[in-house]
């Protein structure tokens, strides 16, 4: 079992949707949970990060965390054309900056 | 303020050589990380430097190996070269924010032929 799972895709969705990302985990020592976006060619960059459960939103982004169930997810609303890339999911166990990664979803946004 | 450098972006090698990668991080981070990522597999850790320590290490055989200096910089070097090191190396920078965020460079291609 991969530990850190993601679905690859593509989740394709029309344009002004929202985009749901899940990813889930099997270290139930994690602590940090980063969402990172991943154009083609270019190097991944941070979206968001939440360390508590519930939900945190940061604009059009949301990000949930359940410990409990193991999962992080990523919801992405009025989706435009331009947040087509691949979203990987990254994981970090308490105290360590072993960041362990997903192998990504890739969206594509459909205008 | 500069992002990552890594250098040199792009590299071919042959089986059973050596390469050296560069990577210089955002001024004030002194944690350093590189990952290996592959079509397949992903985005996959290698190791990590804080203040010239190696705070953590990754699943990859003894042919990796990395450094860090006094003034944050830091080198990997992967020896005797195998076909399956082909990857995109990215560099990571850590530091200052408490958010734990890394911020990567553009990579070093490396392909082995």
């Amino acid at each position: 079992q991969k530990e850190v799972e993601q679905n690859s895709g593509p989740l394709s969705v029309p344009e002004g949707a929202i985009a749901s990302l899940n990813c889930t985990y099997s270290d139930r020592g994690s602590q940090s949970f980063f969402w990172y976006r991943q154009y083609s060619g270019k190097s991944p960059e941070l979206i968001m990060f939440i360390y508590s459960n519930g939900d945190k939103e940061d604009g059009r982004f949301t990000a949930q965390l359940n410990k409990a169930s193991q999962y992080v997810s990523l919801l992405i609303r009025d989706s435009q054309p331009s947040d087509s890339a691949t979203y990987l999911c990254a994981v970090a166990p308490s105290g360590t900056y072993k960041y362990i990664f997903g192998t990504g979803t890739r969206l594509k946004v459909l205008a | 303020k500069a992002g990552v450098t890594q250098t040199p972006r792009y590299l071919i090698k042959t089986r059973g050589q050596q390469v050296t990668l560069s990577c210089s991080p955002i001024s004030g981070h002194r944690s350093v990380s590189w990952y290996q990522q592959t079509p397949g597999q992903g985005l996959q850790f290698l190791f990590e430097y804080f203040s010239e320590t190696q705070r953590n290490k990754g699943n990859f055989p003894g042919r990796f190996s990395g450094r860090q200096f006094s003034n944050s910089r830091s080198e990997m070097n992967v020896s005797t070269l195998e076909l399956g090191d082909s990857a995109l190396y990215l560099c990571a920078s850590s530091g200052g924010t408490g958010s734990g965020e890394l911020f990567f460079g553009e990579g070093s291609r490396l392909t082995v032929l």
